[in-house]
């Protein structure tokens, strides 16, 4: 089945960097984009940025521009989120999440199949 | 960046009941680049309309989706037990792609 798994919880300094994994399976990996979402403690939905994972291109939230980066590798259908200069309120759930439909066309879509969330927690 | 305001913050509803969320977008969205997600305590959110007004697959025909422009509307005709969740309206026409801050429907 279509299936998005991430790695584990993280616990880290504040400055230190983390770099999340979500393993993508059930489906061609290349053909769907794949964003990144976060979720503070008890608040909302953030979006974070996206990765095309066919030829790599990126595009970020302005509030994450320098210190995210989003890659991804096609021999193991995985995409990755490094976030750096971690600060306390960067401690959430992160979540990587596929688009609806595939190929090129699908930019603009809606996120249908999503990871079950990683646990970042940044504390000294 | 579009600002999506969702009305009310807390739904108190008896199952059975209809529910009628709202999501008010800042500026008019490109054509209806607007979804609906349900996201229960602990797990990930679960998309429930696309399109402003298509039900993803597998998702009940209790729930639909309506509005254009600025305005948009989550039915859910008859509330069941497993409705009760937190609910976030979404915006993928202009980035950055932003969320609603979600409307809570709790059982009265």
């Amino acid at each position: 089945q279509v299936q998005l798994v991430q790695s584990g919880a993280e616990v880290k300094q504040p400055g230190a960097s983390v770099k999340i994994s979500c393993k993508a399976s059930g489906y061609t990996f290349t053909s769907y984009y794949i964003h990144w979402v976060r979720q503070a403690p008890g608040q909302g939905l953030q979006w974070m940025g996206v990765v095309d994972p066919n030829g790599g291109s990126t595009s970020y939230a302005e509030k994450f521009q320098g210190r995210v980066t989003m890659t991804r590798d096609t021999s193991t259908s995985t995409v990755y989120m490094e976030l750096s200069s971690l600060r306390s309120d960067d401690t959430a759930v992160y979540y990587c999440a596929r688009v609806r439909c595939s190929g090129g066309g699908c930019y603009r879509e809606a996120m249908d199949v999503w990871g079950q969330g990683t646990t970042l927690t940044v504390s000294s | 960046d579009i600002v999506l305001t969702q009305s009310p913050g807390t739904l108190s509803l008896s199952p059975g009941e209809r529910a009628t969320l709202s999501c008010r977008a800042s500026r008019g969205l490109t054509s209806t680049y607007l979804a609906w997600y349900q996201q229960k305590p602990g797990q990930a959110p679960r998309l429930l309309i696309y399109d402003a007004s298509s039900r993803a697959t597998g998702i009940p025909g209790r729930f639909s989706g309506s509005g254009s422009g600025t305005d948009f509307t989550l039915t859910i005709s008859r509330l069941e037990p497993e409705d009760f969740a937190v609910y976030y309206c979404q915006q993928y026409g202009s980035s950055p792609w932003t969320f609603g801050q979600g409307t809570k429907v709790e059982i009265k």
